[in-house]
Parts: C-alpha cells; sequence; structure tokens
C-alpha cells in the first residue's frame, strides 16, 4: 500500500532562517506531487507541484522554492523565512492514473 | 481561472438535525472532491465525484454533483458530535491535477 510521509511534524524557525520540508511517498512510482499551504487554519494554497523529476510548477509567486531531485521525494525551501511563511504545510501526491490527491500528516511551521 | 465557494463558512447544528453544505464552482470541471480536516490533523478523503448526477453515501454523509448547475452538495443527517469538523470542497480538470479549494466550513454539533 502506499504511504506519504513529511517531516518534521513540527518546526519553529526565527526570521530569517533557512527551511527545508520534506516529502516522501511509498509504494508508488511517478506520482504526480504537490505542496499546499493552510494559514490561519483555513484555507489551503496551492504552492507547488510536479508531475516528474526536476519538474516543478510553482502557483504563488513568494519566497519558497521546491525541488524533487527523486521520484518520490519532495522538498520545500526557503533560505530566509519570514513571519507570513508561518502555517500548516500538506504534501499530497496523486496516481497519475487516478482523480483523487492523498495528503501527508504535515507540518505546522511557526516563524518567530 | 476556476474559483471554488463554499457556503455556509460556519455551521452549528443540534445533533439529530440535518443540514446540507453547498459548493459552487465557476467553470467547467470534470471532477469534485470532498475532505474532512480534524483541527490540527491532515486532510481526509471523504468522497470522488466524477460525473453529472454522481451520489455517493458514507454513513450520515451524503454527496452529489450537479455539473450542469456547477454546484455539489454535502448533505449530513441526524447528525452526531464525531462530524465536527472543518469539511472542504475541491474541483478541478487539469491534466496535472490541479485542484482548487474553497474555503472549506467549520461545522461544530452541539449536544
Amino acid at each position: 500500500s502506499q504511504t506519504i510521509h513529511q517531516w518534521p511534524a513540527t518546526l519553529v524557525q526565527p526570521v530569517g532562517s533557512p527551511l527545508s520540508l520534506e516529502c516522501t511517498v511509498e509504494g508508488t512510482s511517478n506520482p504526480n506531487l504537490y505542496w499546499y499551504r493552510q494559514a490561519a487554519g483555513r484555507g489551503l494554497q496551492l504552492l507547488f507541484y510536479s508531475v516528474g523529476i526536476g519538474q516543478i510548477s510553482s502557483e504563488v509567486p513568494q519566497n519558497l522554492s521546491a525541488s524533487r531531485p527523486q521520484d518520490r521525494q519532495f522538498i520545500l525551501s526557503s533560505k530566509k523565512l519570514l513571519l507570513s511563511d508561518s502555517g500548516f504545510y500538506l504534501c499530497a501526491w496523486r496516481p497519475g492514473s487516478s482523480y483523487e490527491q492523498y495528503f501527508g500528516p504535515g507540518t505546522r511551521l511557526t516563524v518567530t | 481561472e476556476l474559483k471554488v465557494e463554499q457556503n455556509p463558512l460556519f455551521l452549528s447544528m443540534q445533533e439529530g438535525k440535518n443540514y446540507t453544505i453547498y459548493c459552487n464552482y465557476s467553470t467547467t470541471s470534470d471532477r469534485l472532491y470532498w475532505y474532512r480536516q480534524d483541527p490540527g490533523k491532515s486532510l481526509e478523503s471523504l468522497f470522488v465525484l466524477l460525473s453529472n448526477g454522481a451520489v455517493k453515501q458514507e454513513g450520515r454523509l451524503m454527496a452529489s454533483l450537479d455539473t450542469k448547475a456547477r454546484l455539489s452538495t454535502l448533505h449530513i443527517t441526524a447528525a452526531v458530535h464525531d462530524l465536527s469538523a472543518t469539511y472542504f470542497c475541491n474541483a478541478g480538470g487539469t491534466s496535472y491535477g490541479k485542484l482548487t479549494f474553497g474555503q472549506g466550513t467549520i461545522l461544530t454539533v452541539h449536544p
């Protein structure tokens, strides 16, 4: 069966520090991968999606970036965090042949 | 650009009552999803609706899709406290699976 992992689960970082969040999917190959951010416990905003290794599409201009160094690994990064980067970051995957997205457990980021 | 709107955004219900959450989307979409989110947790998939007239039911929840009206509904029957959560719908239709979320409906069921 397929599983999706995210780490860390919780992170507290000072303003101006770098960021690296990791998402890994097991039990599948060539998934579509997505990064979402949820601020203030409400709506989800799509940040990036990837349909293959090295292929990243950005939805929202910001100081975040994403990379996909391996087929089932998706990384969200920042060189310098802002207070507004605080939120709940969710990774999701979708099998190429399916319509449904499956979400990881999330990373709660607090920028202080 | 596809926009998805849910209403109501906040719903306070008494146990045993029925209610409906509405999800409207602005342009053609060939799929509609409903998710549930408990506080501090990730999203759990509830329903996937793929065609006009599709209806799916799980326990006290029933979802339907009207693609001509660009409307999906999530009907709650005889609400119980365990249904308290935030419910999201989303829609999309691109080949890359790009989906647009509604704002979410915060449901609170009171005894």
